[in-house]
């Protein structure tokens, strides 16, 4: 039973154009949602994070936007650059909960073209 | 200077064997995790220890067995290894066991069982 789902196996973008990457969530409990990003042969990287009392976050080019009526949320990335080009894991969890973790979604790898 | 450093980066072993993989931060953080990427690219936590405690164990068989001996340690052993133990295996830690804490990864090691 998937909690997140990331239903894009892959997004193919142009150098300087918007990425929109999409994560889909089921447990209406989740209150707090975070963006990895993982290169090849590395260990995933935090990328940014939403809590449910907002609907959006933005640092510098990655901007999460979170719909929490459709249990849905996007990553923005503004422009897309080359060195973007990786795979993208959404997570979600409840916060405070003490030995509570995040639930990870599988990943969507985007690949930007120069 | 790696922050969480796993060891080692690939093992290939033959079904039956035991085997450990290490990992250590030097982040001074007090909680570190076991996770398990499957073939189908989810990350999956297996444990969490918060200083040397365990507070984390999802239904993980009990062949493998976490061990940390400092805060700055969680090693993971496996015994009995079957075939669908092959997987990448992260390690990483956060600040404390909270949502809200940035988790960071080590770079993965890669277990194949033949």
């Amino acid at each position: 039973d998937q909690q997140v789902k990331q239903n894009s196996p892959s997004l193919s973008v142009q150098e300087g154009r918007i990425s929109i990457l999409n994560c889909d969530y089921t447990n209406s409990m989740f209150d707090y949602f975070l963006w990895y990003k993982k290169y090849p042969a590395e260990g995933p990287t935090f990328l940014i994070s939403i809590s449910s009392i907002k609907d959006k976050n933005e640092d510098g080019r990655f901007t999460v936007f979170l719909n929490k009526s459709a249990k849905h949320l996007s990553l923005h990335i503004v422009p897309s650059q080359p060195g973007d080009s990786a795979v993208y894991f959404c997570a979600a969890g409840r916060i405070g909960n003490y030995g509570q973790n995040f639930v990870f979604g599988p990943g969507t790898r985007l690949s930007v073209l120069p | 200077d790696t922050a969480v450093s796993q060891t080692p980066k690939y093992l290939v072993t033959q079904m039956g064997n035991d085997k450990s993989i290490k990992c250590e931060q030097n982040l001074g953080h007090d909680t570190m995790y076991w996770y398990k990427q499957d073939s189908k690219k989810f990350l999956k936590i297996m444990f969490s220890y918060n200083n040397k405690e365990l507070i984390i164990n999802e239904t993980v068989p009990n062949r493998f067995s976490p061990k940390s001996p400092d805060k700055a340690h969680l090693n993971l052993h496996i015994n009995s290894l079957e075939l669908g133990d092959s997987a990448v295996y992260f390690c990483a830690s956060s600040p404390r066991g909270r949502l809200d804490n940035e988790q960071f990864f080590g770079p993965g090691t890669r277990l194949t069982v033949l």
